[in-house]
C-alpha cells in the first residue's frame, strides 16, 4: 500500500530564517506530487504541484520555492521566511494520469514563523 | 472555472442523528465530485467520490454522499451521528484547466455533542 510521509511534523523558525520540508511517497511510482497551505485550519491553498522529477509549477507567486529531485521526493524551501508564511502545510499524491483525479494527503508540517 | 460552495461554517449534531453537510458545484462539463474529512493537526483523509453512476456513493466510516445533477450538489450524509465524527470536512470538484487538480470548498466544521 502506499503511504505519504511529512517531517518535520512541527517547526518553529524565526523570521528571515531558511526552510526545508521535506515529503515523500512510498508505494507508488511517478506520482503526482502537491504543496498545499492551510491557514487559521480552515481553506486549502495549492502552492505548487509536479508531474516529474525537476518539473515544478508555482500556482501563487510568494517566498517559497519546490523542488523534486527523485521521483518520490517533493521539497518546499524558502530563503527567507515572512510571519505570513505560519501555517500548516500539506504534502498530496496523486496517480498519474488517473482515472478519478483523488488525492492522499500526509499528516502535514506545522510552521510557525516568530 | 470549476468551484465547489459549502454554505455552512458549522455544523451541530446531537449524537444519534442524522448528519447533513452541504456542498454545491459549479462545473462546465461532468462533475468529479469528492469529500475528504480532517481532524485536528492532522492531513486531510479521503471519504469518498463521485465519477459517474449511482448517485448515491457510499465510502468510509459510515458516510454516503447525494449526487443531484438538477440542484447541482453534493451533500454528505450520515445515518446516526458520533461523537468521533466531530472534524472539519471538506468538498471538492475535480479542475479541468488540464492537469490533475482538486479544487476545494472552505470546509465545514461538524460538530457531533453527546
Amino acid at each position: 500500500s502506499q503511504t505519504i510521509h511529512q517531517w518535520p511534523a512541527t517547526l518553529v523558525q524565526p523570521v528571515g530564517s531558511p526552510l526545508s520540508l521535506e515529503c515523500t511517497v512510498e508505494g507508488t511510482s511517478n506520482p503526482n506530487l502537491y504543496w498545499y497551505r492551510q491557514a487559521a485550519g480552515r481553506g486549502l491553498q495549492l502552492l505548487f504541484y509536479s508531474v516529474g522529477i525537476g518539473q515544478i509549477s508555482s500556482e501563487v507567486p510568494q517566498n517559497l520555492s519546490a523542488s523534486r529531485p527523485q521521483d518520490r521526493q517533493f521539497i518546499l524551501s524558502s530563503k527567507k521566511l515572512l510571519l505570513s508564511d505560519s501555517g500548516f502545510y500539506l504534502c498530496a499524491w496523486s496517480v498519474q494520469a488517473g482515472v478519478s483525479y483523488e488525492q492522499y494527503f500526509g499528516p502535514g508540517t506545522r510552521l510557525t514563523v516568530t | 472555472a470549476q468551484s465547489v460552495a459549502q454554505p455552512e461554517d458549522q455544523v451541530n449534531v446531537a449524537e444519534g442523528n442524522p448528519l447533513t453537510v452541504k456542498c454545491t458545484y459549479s462545473v462546465s462539463g461532468n462533475p468529479y465530485l469528492f469529500w475528504y474529512v480532517q481532524y485536528p493537526n492532522r492531513g486531510l483523509q479521503f471519504l469518498l467520490k463521485y465519477i459517474t453512476g449511482d448517485n448515491l456513493v457510499k465510502g468510509s466510516y459510515g458516510f454516503e454522499a447525494e449526487f443531484n445533477k438538477s440542484q447541482t450538489s453534493f451533500h454528505l450524509k450520515k445515518p446516526s451521528a458520533l461523537v468521533s465524527d466531530s472534524a472539519l470536512y471538506f468538498c471538492a470538484v475535480r479542475d479541468l484547466t488540464g492537469f490533475q487538480k482538486l479544487v476545494f470548498g472552505t470546509g465545514t466544521r461538524l460538530l457531533v455533542s453527546p
